[in-house]
């Protein structure tokens, strides 16, 4: 199974600042036959499901603010949200799509400080 | 606007059965691939398995002795079965669309249920 860390496991930010989440694949999650990584974020609030946020590891889904952003290639991956809001408080998930069976990161908490 | 909403008991029994299904409501259960997923207390989220509408599956190898998934096109549902469940199998358990094919993430999740293993 390809193993995904996030980094840290917590995260405290300051509102309108940047926060930065990290995920590392323990394998290439690229697909060189479409340019593809197979890697996705969701951002997870209590008493509610996942969200999906971004896909393809860069591509926003439909509806997501603009100050989300994702990066990276290969095997390392970067989270970015720009002037954080208070309604960004959650969990965030990485996910690998690349290869059965699917897996998640642990997880960064991300709060207000 | 597609959503999702898993039902079944809260409560099973050591070595009994657990059976889960998820209505999917605004749109079809047709050409999309259905996962579920789920988060035991303090862990991260788990992929448990994908059925496709054609009736083709693919679970996680962790799981796959104890999962059977199924489909019941009429009603717009799809429904999970572990067997044998012990107190490991205690979380949340989700229902979840695949956006687009078989690798692809999920753009539509269900609330979640708990289900908890307990005598």
């Amino acid at each position: 199974d390809i193993v995904m860390t996030q980094s840290p496991d917590s995260l405290a930010v300051s509102l309108g600042e940047r926060a930065t989440i990290n995920c590392e694949s323990s394998q290439s999650i690229f697909f060189s036959s479409n340019n593809k990584n197979y890697l996705a974020w969701y951002q997870h609030k209590p008493g509610q499901p996942p969200k999906l946020l971004i896909y393809w590891a860069s591509t926003r889904e439909s509806g997501v603010p603009d100050r989300f952003s994702g990066s990276g290639s290969g095997t390392d991956f970067t989270l970015t949200i720009d002037s954080l809001q208070a309604e960004d408080v959650a969990v965030y998930y990485c996910q690998q799509y690349h290869s059965m069976p699917y897996t998640f990161g642990q997880g960064t908490k991300l709060e207000i400080k | 606007q597609v959503q999702l909403q898993e039902s079944g008991p809260g409560l099973v029994k050591p070595s009994e059965t657990l059976s889960l299904t998820c209505t999917v409501s605004g749109g079809s259960i047709m050409s999309y691939y259905w996962s579920w997923i789920r988060q035991p207390p303090g862990k991260r989220l788990e992929w448990i398995g994908y059925m496709y509408y054609s009736g083709s599956t693919n679970y996680n190898p962790s799981l796959k002795s104890r999962v059977t998934t199924s489909l019941d096109r009429s009603n717009n549902q799809f429904s999970l079965r572990l067997t044998s469940v012990t107190a490991a199998d205690t979380a949340v358990y989700y229902c979840a669309r695949g956006l687009s094919g078989f690798y692809s993430p999920h753009d539509k999740w269900g609330q979640g249920t708990l289900v908890t293993v307990s005598s």
